[in-house]
């Protein structure tokens, strides 16, 4: 398996630009997540899905973000529209249920900057 | 709901040296397990250490070891014998569910630096 794949690896836009990240999960994983890392805040949990479902989405900052997951080979997480601050790197890692997070696996992230 | 917490920004450690990194986590879980995540410069997480809560036993892999004080809600990471590819951001992390399904929360994170 390649591994939780995440594109584009880099992304820069402008404000009030949408920007759209993209996930492929590992095959046969029924957790998926998103992250956000910063300095200021370290790594923030956005939303969790299982099974394609959203269980916490608690962690969205904002009604300008978005997350699906129509079918369990692919998620977006989207944001409408973007600000300076929303720049940071977004992970997403997908895991088996039953490995309790020792089974996270982890996207090589996407670097978003908003200027 | 879990909170974990770094309280050490940055630390510092000569090659072949030991070092300690803290963390300490709160959680209203009984059943729950941390980790130990590394984060090199090339942004990829890597688990490095898991230890099981319900486990006296604290876990060790290789050089990595973790020293696991439950009634304080103390799990800090030692790195014996520091290698210069130890160098990276060291993540603590929580993690409560069952086998449905739960979550990681993670700590600040340490940078580590690692000197020849």
């Amino acid at each position: 398996d390649a591994g939780v794949i995440q594109s584009p690896r880099h992304e820069v836009t402008e404000m009030g630009q949408e920007v759209t990240l993209r996930c492929k999960p590992i095959s046969g994983h029924n957790s998926l997540f998103w992250y956000r890392q910063t300095m200021m805040r370290g790594l923030e949990l956005l939303i969790y899905f299982n099974n394609n479902v959203p269980i916490d989405d608690s962690g969205m900052p904002e009604d300008r973000f978005s997350a699906k997951m129509p079918n369990a080979s692919f998620s977006t997480l989207k944001i409408q529209p973007s600000e300076p601050r929303d720049s940071a790197v977004y992970f997403c890692a997908s895991s088996l249920n039953r490995d309790r997070g020792g089974g996270y696996t982890f996207g090589s992230g996407t670097r978003l900057t908003v200027v | 709901a879990q909170t974990v917490t770094q309280s050490q920004p940055e630390m510092s450690v000569q090659e072949a040296e030991t070092v300690t990194l803290s963390c300490t986590y709160d959680t209203s879980e009984s059943d729950y397990y941390l980790f130990w995540y590394k984060q090199p410069p090339s942004r990829q997480m890597i688990l490095v250490i898991r230890q099981e809560a319900y486990k006296q036993q604290n876990a060790t892999e290789n050089r990595f070891s973790v020293n696991f004080q439950k009634a304080a809600k103390s799990f800090s990471l030692k790195i014996s014998d520091s290698q210069l590819g130890d160098a990276a951001m060291y993540f603590c992390a929580a993690y409560a569910g069952g086998t449905s399904y739960g979550k990681l929360t993670f700590g600040q994170g340490t940078i580590l630096t690692v000197h020849p």
